[in-house]
């Protein structure tokens, strides 16, 4: 079964930094691309950043590029996303999702919660 | 980036048919995919490709294209089915992966 699962969120000051983890189970991890999405309360959902299988291509939204970083360690599993210098707009539910072939993102994890706030 | 627009909310009564739109010109040149989220969940996929529905996903949900426009149909609608509906595709100005549309509300009257 596949298994995607979030953790790292919390309460942090704006400026501050946090880093997301998604430990994956269930699935050759290292053969799929991952992404993070994110979902801020009462709105959409909002791409945030990609990361090929074996880390060649990483993109990012124009609204974190410069503050985010996605990596991945597949060893471990595991996806990661670094965020710096950390916005009240960047309040949201993370979410990560894995990339289905370039077709659509098939299974998601049950999210984290990130509050930006003094 | 491209964009990806659907109607923010869309009622069908109980057993009746829904289609739910989303346009936007990347879908000229990718499939949509379709995901639902109820509330305090994660968003599920529910039609990919063409027209394919993961496994445990109910054949009364469909998908369709033409154009700039994808669709997401619901043929006989049920309670359960009451959720938010995004559609996402491939980012055809190739700037980033990824484009979700707003989102459509789907009520079951």
């Amino acid at each position: 079964e596949v298994q995607l699962v979030e953790s790292g969120g919390g309460l942090v000051k704006p400026g501050g930094s946090l880093r997301l983890s998604c430990a994956a189970s269930g699935f050759t991890f290292s053969s799929y691309s991952m992404n993070w999405v994110r979902q801020a309360p009462g709105k959409g959902l909002e791409w945030v950043s990609s990361i090929s299988s074996s880390s060649s291509y990483i993109y990012y939204a124009d609204s974190v590029k410069g503050r985010f970083t996605i990596s991945r360690d597949n060893a471990k599993n595991s996806l990661y996303l670094q965020m710096n210098s950390l916005r009240a707009e960047d309040t949201a539910v993370y979410y990560c999702a894995r990339d289905r072939l370039g077709e659509s993102l098939d299974y998601w994890g049950q999210g984290t919660l990130v509050t930006v706030s003094s | 980036s491209s964009e990806l627009t659907q109607d923010p909310a869309v009622s069908v009564a109980l057993g009746q048919t829904v289609r739910i739109t989303c346009q936007g010109d990347s879908l000229r040149s990718y499939y949509a995919s379709w995901y639902q989220q109820k509330p305090g969940q994660a968003p599920v996929l529910v039609i990919y490709g063409k027209n394919n529905r993961p496994s445990g996903i109910p054949d009364r949900f469909s998908g369709s294209s033409s154009g700039n426009t994808a669709s997401l149909t619901i043929t006989g609608a049920q309670a359960e089915d009451e959720a938010d509906y995004y559609c996402n595709s491939r980012d055809s100005s190739g700037n980033h992966p990824w484009v979700f549309g707003g989102g459509t509300k789907l009520t079951v009257l």
